[in-house]
């Protein structure tokens, strides 16, 4: 069955510290893949999106993804985090279907 | 642009009351999503729809209808409300599909 996993329910670094967010996939083709951003009491914003070719990703807000297809990963990073990244952070695949599939999120916590 | 516009924001209903979220999308977008996000969870797909006039089910459809009279409307309807409906519901669209989902600010709906 098609899966996505973000091993780490929490984080925690410090501002100006790097980031990065693992995000893994189960699925027997490449599928799109996203990273959404959830700030409390609001919904989720796109960070990236993955569709195909270049295997590096930038993003809003200083983020970027790399995709890694012999480890079925999709990881988030960024070089320095700052305060108002504190959020949940969630990875979705789309197998080419309507039917996106999100991972469990992974919230972060940012200490100044 | 308002984008994907939902109501109410906060809702309590007793067990076996009924009701209806709204959500309504002024980009044109033909596809249209409800999710619901309960905590460690992630999101879950509830029903979606491609169009006017043509819905499907998701993942966990059970106790819950919608509708797409129109492009911009895709109200979700709460039939016989029970406490595993307790849940914070997401509205999304897009324009493409797999494509960016825009996300509303949701709805959180508690059942007692």
């Amino acid at each position: 069955a098609q899966s996505v996993t973000q091993p780490d329910i929490h984080i925690t670094v410090s501002e100006g510290a790097s980031l990065e967010l693992r995000c893994n996939y189960s699925y027997g083709a490449t599928p799109y893949l996203f990273w959404y951003v959830q700030s409390p009491g609001q919904g989720l914003q796109l960070l990236l999106k993955y569709f195909s070719g270049d295997t590096l990703v930038q993003g809003i807000k200083g983020f970027e993804a790399e995709f890694k297809r012999s480890q079925s990963s999709f990881n988030l990073r960024k070089p320095s985090v700052h305060w108002s990244d504190a959020a949940e952070y969630f990875c979705a695949v789309a197998p080419r279907t309507y039917k996106y599939i999100f991972g469990t999120g992974t919230r972060l916590k940012v200490l100044a | 642009n308002a984008g994907v516009t939902q109501t109410p924001k906060f809702r309590i209903l007793k067990i076996g009351q009924s009701m209806t979220l709204q959500c309504a999308q002024d980009m044109n977008h033909n596809y249209m999503y409800w999710y619901r996000q309960d905590p460690g969870m992630g999101l879950k797909l509830i029903y979606y729809s491609v169009g006017a006039g043509i819905t499907d089910k998701g993942e966990v459809p059970n106790g819950y209808n919608v509708s797409r009279s129109t492009t911009e409307d895709f109200p979700l309807r709460l039939e016989l409300a029970a406490p595993s409906q307790t849940s914070v519901y997401f509205c999304a669209s897009s324009y493409d599909s797999p494509g960016e989902l825009f996300f509303g600010e949701g709805s959180r709906l508690t059942v007692l």
